[in-house]
């Protein structure tokens, strides 16, 4: 089965200064996604980044990186130069690619962003 | 506008009541699927739908249907709603199963069963 683990209920980080998200996951499927959601205070879902299990680089998207350590099962989100509207709570996604076509969320970390 | 909109907003019902979300999506995708978020618990998957009248259960099915009879849609149906359904449901979609795309979310539905 599928699992996505997330052990940082809550951090903060000073503005302008880079936080990292941990995310570890567990699978038996060679084929699978990794990707990280942003959840504002208002409530919506937004796709930050995405990483394949055969990508060989890590994914970054502006402020956003993934880093990616396969043989760790890890996929910790960096965040660089944040501000104060990063705060929110970030979630942590995997999908199978190779049977069933399920998604699994951790149970997400609240990042507070201090000016 | 590329959009999955979810009706209604916010909902307040009473136990046994039957009650159907509706999910709507124009983008044309084949992937969707529904999830309820409760605190400290994270997103849970409750059905998804990998195409037209393909459907299956994610990891809490209990107490909830759905129905995929045209691309677009995709509504959850609770029989008889119990206070433990309290929750705030998202519907979400995306391109492929096959691509790594990744699932465009609706704005939710908080739902109250008292």
């Amino acid at each position: 089965a599928q699992k996505i683990t997330q052990t940082q209920p809550g951090m903060f980080v000073q503005e302008k200064e880079a936080v990292t998200l941990d995310c570890t996951y567990d699978t038996s499927d060679p084929s699978y996604g990794l990707f990280w959601y942003k959840q504002p205070s208002s409530g919506e879902m937004i796709f930050l980044i995405y990483q394949g299990s055969y990508d060989q680089q890590n994914a970054t998207e502006g402020r956003y990186s993934l880093n990616f350590q396969k043989a760790r099962k890890s996929a910790n989100l960096v965040i660089s130069a944040s501000h104060l509207g990063d705060s929110a709570m970030y979630f942590c996604a995997m999908r199978e690619y190779g049977g069933y076509q399920k998604v699994t969320f951790g149970t997400g970390t609240k990042l507070q962003v201090i000016p | 506008e590329a959009q999955v909109t979810q009706n209604p907003r916010y909902l307040i019902t009473v136990t046994g009541k039957k009650l159907t979300v509706t999910c709507s999506q124009n983008m044309n995708h084949e992937y969707m699927s529904w999830y309820r978020q409760d605190p400290g618990l994270g997103l849970r998957q409750i059905y998804y739908s990998m195409n037209v009248e393909v459907t299956d259960k994610g990891d809490v099915p209990e107490g909830y249907k759905v129905s995929r009879k045209e691309k677009r849609n995709f509504p959850l149906i609770l029989e008889s709603p119990s206070p433990n359904q309290t929750s705030l449901y998202f519907c979400a979609s995306s391109l492929s199963l096959i691509q790594a795309y990744e699932q465009y979310f609706g704005p939710g539905t908080r739902l109250t069963v008292t």
